[in-house]
């Protein structure tokens, strides 16, 4: 079974510097794909970026980008110019290319808390 | 459109009771997931259902749970005789179809707590 392990359950950062938040995972498959989704406090899941595991380019969206370490099974969230609406809970996920219903296994998730 | 929608947002409930949690996925979206997220951690799959398959129930943690989906598009999760472990947000998602790309639009969940 696959694991996803976010070891920093709180993060801060000062608005318009950057953040890294940290996520690593376990699996024996090759082809997958990973997601980051911010969980603001309405509870609402909004992704914010994925990367297909095939892929070597990380992923870019805006503000948001991944560094994504294959061998390492590494997958973090840099977010550049924080600003406060970025203050949520976000989680990392994996999901199989192979398994019928592809169904997201979650990390725990980080608190980021944006300071003016 | 609209996006997934749950009902009721919040509900309290006492140990030993039924309670039922509604999911309306977005409109021709043929996928739909449960997930369950007890205070302070991560989500977990619960159920999936995919058009008129049989629906995957591997991630439901006791036959106390049992999920339907009627005609295709609403969903009911049920929790019999719930219990205080229960207690955490029920979350519903929906894809146009399987595939491990596509996004999961994600409704704003339920938040049932059990005394």
């Amino acid at each position: 079974a696959q694991t996803v392990t976010q070891s920093q359950p709180e993060m801060s950062v000062q608005e318009a510097e950057t953040v890294t938040l940290s996520c690593t995972y376990d699996t024996s498959e090759s082809d997958y794909y990973l997601f980051w989704y911010k969980q603001p406090p309405s509870r609402q899941m909004i992704l914010v970026i994925r990367q297909e595991a095939y892929k070597q380019q990380n992923a870019t969206e805006n503000r948001f980008s991944v560094n994504f370490q294959k061998a390492a099974k590494s997958f973090s969230l840099k977010i550049s110019d924080s600003q406060l609406g970025d203050a949520a809970m976000y989680f990392c996920a994996y999901r199989s290319a192979n398994n019928a219903g592809n169904m997201l296994t979650f990390g725990g998730g980080t608190r980021l808390m944006v300071k003016p | 459109g609209a996006g997934v929608s749950q009902s009721p947002s919040n509900k309290v409930t006492e140990k030993g009771k039924d309670v039922e949690l509604r999911c309306d996925p977005i409109s021709g979206h043929t996928a739909l997931y449960w997930y369950r997220q007890s205070l302070g951690q991560g989500l977990e799959f619960l159920i999936y259902f995919q058009g008129n398959s049989a629906p995957d129930k591997s991630g439901l943690p006791s036959d106390r749970f049992s999920a339907e989906r009627t005609g295709g598009s609403v969903s009911t999760l049920t929790i019999q005789r719930t219990q205080q472990e229960d207690s955490a947000v029920y979350l519903c998602a929906s894809t146009p179809w399987v595939s491990s790309y596509n996004e999961q639009f994600f409704g704003p969940g339920t938040r049932l707590t059990v005394l």
